[in-house]
């Protein structure tokens, strides 16, 4: 069955230091990857988006997204945290086969100062 | 560009009453349709999804139920409430790699 697991529901960083969310799916033909960000109430914000093309995406507030096909992978980095950067994330998979849009688990970022 | 409008906002039911919740989409046709479902401190569960008018595919056994009349509209409906049903409704749309999503129902079931 397809699935998107989001490995680790809290990540905690210092600022400044890397962020590193991870994502994997699972798909026999790669899906539409996408990464969006959650604020406390407010609705959903794309950062970033894989299609096809190349597979290293570069999204908004200096995130940036490699989608892996061997590992099945599409992690969600920034070389330097701030502390606007505390949220929810969430990976999605669009699979083109059927449709469905499905969701990860969320990882909850805390930004230490 | 697409818009998705969902409504109402907030909304507080007794348990055991009925529930209609409608979305509706403009500037684009046929998309793919979602009903999601986020618990508090939870991830978004897809309840629903439609590639078409009258096409229905359910992910999880509940007490729910979504219909879709029009290309446009998608509805999530139950008969009876429970308490368990509590929790935010988000409507999201798409085709291939352009997702919308609406701003969602925060249903507070008593």
């Amino acid at each position: 069955a397809q699935s998107v697991t989001q490995l680790g529901s809290h990540v905690s960083v210092s600022e400044g230091a890397l962020v590193l969310l991870r994502c994997n799916y699972s798909s026999s033909v790669p899906p539409y990857l996408f990464w969006y960000v959650q604020y406390p109430n407010q609705g959903l914000q794309l950062l970033l988006k894989y299609t096809t093309g190349a597979t290293l995406v570069k999204g908004i507030n200096g995130f940036e997204a490699e989608f892996k096909k061997s590992e099945t992978s599409f992690h969600l980095t920034k070389p330097s945290a701030h502390m606007s950067d505390a949220a929810e994330y969430f990976c999605a998979c669009h699979y083109n086969q059927g449709g469905k849009l499905i969701f990860g688990q969320g990882t909850e970022l805390s930004v230490k100062p | 560009s697409q818009t998705i409008h969902q409504w109402p906002a907030t909304l507080v039911q007794p348990v055991g009453s009925p529930l209609s919740l409608e979305c509706t989409v403009e500037g684009t046709s046929n998309p793919n349709l979602y009903w999601y479902r986020q618990a508090a401190g939870r991830g978004l569960q897809l309840l629903f999804y439609s590639v078409g008018i009258g096409q229905i595919s359910s992910e999880v056994p509940q007490n729910l139920s979504a219909s879709r009349p029009q290309d446009r509209q998608f509805i999530l409906s139950s008969k009876k409430l429970l308490l368990s049903d509590s929790g935010f409704y988000l409507c999201a749309g798409g085709q291939e790699e352009k997702l919308f999503f609406g701003s969602g129902t925060q249903l507070s079931v008593l």
